[in-house]
């Protein structure tokens, strides 16, 4: 199926464990982003690549990692989750402008 | 202050109102301006993308940019119950690559 997909879609984890979201798109979309959503501070950029081998990081980047070995793929890893980073996190692509488009999203709980 | 001022709302109008979201902002380098609409437990998805001032209509969905108030809104005529959701504005500085500045949404209900 075209699109932007994000796996999983929920996932619960303890703290300390690392966990890794998974962003997947079929339009070969130059840039891709990671951006998590919480009550009151909205959406907040986390890394962004602008392609394959290039990432920088975003807003909030602390205790997260990023790869981008192939265009289709920007997968997001928490190295040592923490209760602070229960959130909700979108991947979005773009290609050269016009805005972005968003995936489902993965609903994230560290307990 | 924040980049990106959005009332959260909640805003409940009845069936058939025109609704009216707004955002303001304080970096005049903006330049390029954005709507998304959010259901509940999906991603954010693309209504109007503006560039500078002036107005955009698609369908029932009018965009209204006036950078001298650095203002801008969305307006909803004719709101059905399905338009109930979140309203993202969102804005950058250039085309191209651009780092994209979110409000942090207006939820709107309407009412049958």
């Amino acid at each position: 199926d075209a699109g932007i997909t994000q796996s999983p879609r929920y996932k619960i984890t303890e703290t300390g464990r690392q966990v890794t979201l998974m962003c997947h798109q079929t339009w070969s979309h130059s840039y891709m982003f990671w951006y998590r959503q919480d009550l009151g501070h909205g959406l907040r950029l986390i890394y962004y690549s602008a392609a394959a081998d290039i990432t920088d990081k975003g807003e909030v980047p602390d205790g997260y990692v990023v790869s981008r070995s192939k265009t289709e793929n920007f997968p997001l890893t928490l190295e040592s989750a923490t209760r602070s980073q229960t959130s909700v996190y979108f991947c979005a692509s773009s290609s050269s402008g016009g805005g972005y488009t968003f995936g489902s999203g993965t609903r994230l709980t560290v307990v | 202050q924040k980049e990106v001022e959005q009332d959260p709302g909640p805003l409940s109008v009845p069936e058939g109102a025109i609704v009216s979201l707004n955002c303001t902002y304080s970096n005049s380098a903006f330049q390029y301006f954005m709507w998304y609409r959010q259901y509940s437990r999906k991603g954010p998805e693309l209504l109007m993308y503006t560039y500078s001032s002036g107005n955009k209509e698609d369908g029932r969905f009018t965009a209204q940019v006036d950078k001298s108030s650095k203002y801008i809104s969305l307006f909803i005529r004719d709101s059905q119950p399905s338009d109930s959701a979140t309203y993202l504005c969102a804005m950058s500085e250039s085309g191209g690559y651009q780092k994209v500045t979110f409000g942090t949404g207006t939820k709107l209900q309407v009412i049958p």
